[in-house]
């Protein structure tokens, strides 16, 4: 079984730009997509990244998510920051044993 | 618009089996492609997967949960269901149905879920 860890908690300024990182333990990054939710206090999660780097239709594209297979992490980033875009945000994938292992989460803090 | 409501109880006691129902509207639940996965959030902490089925019945738990975790389907009335055995208080979580795309995580419908508190 693999692992992904993010960071408990970012926080940074309105307008800024964050970066949330999730790390794989063990087997490639670029082998299986990466997917990225976001979650408010007292909703279901949403998708804001698939496939990586795919935004859902409704999606600002100040969102945006890499692959970096020299770390084995994947990111998300978001710009402009905005007072909306703080939520928990948890990361998640895949492998052939494991159909879905999610990140344990960062809480963004937007102040 | 594709819709995805959990039912059940609130309130299960100890020892018993925790028993939800994802209902699916907008959709049909037999439309190839897609799991219907069970979610679950302990109060302040993260998502755990609990498992998905497909349309046809063929199911995939979480391995930590697998000797007690059931998931069913009724296509004819386009629910799909969660069965947790032998609860305890660290079974106390909000429970969310979501609809996966292709089986490996990319969830696009996810119901509002609901709380179940294991309890006496």
């Amino acid at each position: 079984n693999f692992m992904l860890t993010q960071p408990h908690s970012v926080s940074e300024s309105p307008g800024k730009t964050v970066t949330i990182s999730c790390t794989r333990s063990s087997g490639s990054i670029a082998s299986n997509y990466v997917q990225w939710y976001q979650q408010r206090p007292g909703s279901a999660p949403t998708t804001v990244i698939y496939e990586d780097n795919q935004r859902p239709s409704g999606v600002p594209d100040r969102f945006s998510g890499s692959i970096d297979s020299s770390s084995n992490s994947a990111s998300l980033t978001i710009s402009g920051l905005k007072t909306e875009d703080e939520a928990d945000y948890y990361c998640q994938s895949y492998d052939s044993s494991n159909p879905v292992v999610f990140g344990g989460g960062t809480k963004l803090t937007v102040l | 618009q594709v819709q995805l409501q959990e039912s059940g109880p609130g309130l299960v006691k100890p020892s018993q089996t925790l028993s939800l129902t994802c209902t699916v509207s907008g959709g049909s639940i037999s439309s190839g492609g897609y799991y219907w996965s069970w979610i679950r959030q302990h109060p302040g902490k993260g998502l755990e997967w609990i498992g998905y089925i497909y349309y046809s019945g063929s199911t995939y738990y979480n391995p930590s949960l697998k000797s007690r975790v059931t998931i069913s389907v009724d296509t004819s009335k386009n629910q799909f269901s969660l069965k947790l055995s032998s609860v305890t208080a660290a079974d106390t979580a909000v429970y969310y149905c979501a609809r996966d795309i292709g089986g490996s995580g990319h969830f696009d419908y996810w119901g509002q879920g609901t709380l179940v508190t294991v309890s006496s």
